[in-house]
């Protein structure tokens, strides 16, 4: 099990809006460190989504949001569309690991 | 434009070595961190490491310390992941990854993976 919890999946119907939740501990989101958020397609490399909590790498679309609170952050994505069905993956630091960790992933199902 | 190309697919027997590398382009190779994730068959994301080619400065995870070792060469910007005895549970895709800091790091540009198979 990682020490970052996500859903196993998730999904929603076109055009909806679905959060994908990412909860931690003391020791890594709620110590403060910043969490990040990826995209992996079928078959491809992940991709950066969300980084710093908040903030999208040029070429993201602004459907996609982070947020975090405490020892959990959130990604929402609005206006689901087909070729959003992927697996989502939140990343944060761990001091007690003393390394950096991946949420176990998320599989959105677009409906 | 940032771009990472790793070497080809490998099949390998339990107790072979292995290194396969990860070529930079687009950006100053000295000047980021380089990262290696591994995603075993049907599995999560997992940090294995990270090396600043710069001085080559490396740190591992707890679960790879000693498993693997990561390095790089500055003169070709390339960066590299070795075993020196595999096991079949070394079987996965490895990612090698541009890293970036916040108060954390984190992967910006991502290799398109090798995919290490290793079978008796």
């Amino acid at each position: 099990q990682s020490v970052l919890t996500q859903p196993p999946s998730v999904s929603g119907a076109p055009g909806q809006r679905v959060t994908i939740s990412c909860t931690g501990s003391s020791s890594n989101i709620g110590a403060g460190f910043d969490v990040h958020w990826y995209r992996q397609l079928p078959e491809t490399a992940p991709q950066l989504l969300i980084y710093a909590n908040t903030n999208r790498p040029s070429g993201v679309p602004d459907r996609f949001s982070g947020s975090k609170s405490g020892t959990s952050a959130s990604l929402a994505i609005t206006g689901l569309q087909a070729e959003d069905e992927a697996d989502y993956y939140c990343q944060s630091y761990d001091s007690s690991l003393r390394g950096s960790v991946f949420g176990g992933g998320t599989m959105l199902t677009v409906l | 434009e940032v771009q990472l190309v790793q070497s080809g697919a490998e099949v390998k027997k339990p107790g072979e070595s292995l290194k396969i590398s990860c070529k930079a382009s687009g950006y100053r190779f000295t000047g980021s961190w380089i990262g290696w994730v591994r995603q075993m068959p049907g599995r999560g994301l997992e940090w294995m490491g990270l090396i600043w080619p710069g001085d080559s400065d490396t740190r591992y995870s707890p679960s790879f310390q000693g498993q693997v070792t990561i390095s790089a060469d500055k003169s070709i910007s390339t960066a590299s992941l070795q075993w020196s005895s595999l096991k079949a549970s070394d079987t996965a895709m490895y990612y090698c990854a541009r890293a970036e800091m916040a108060t954390t790091y984190y992967f910006d540009s991502w290799g398109q993976g090798t995919l290490v198979t290793v079978s008796s």
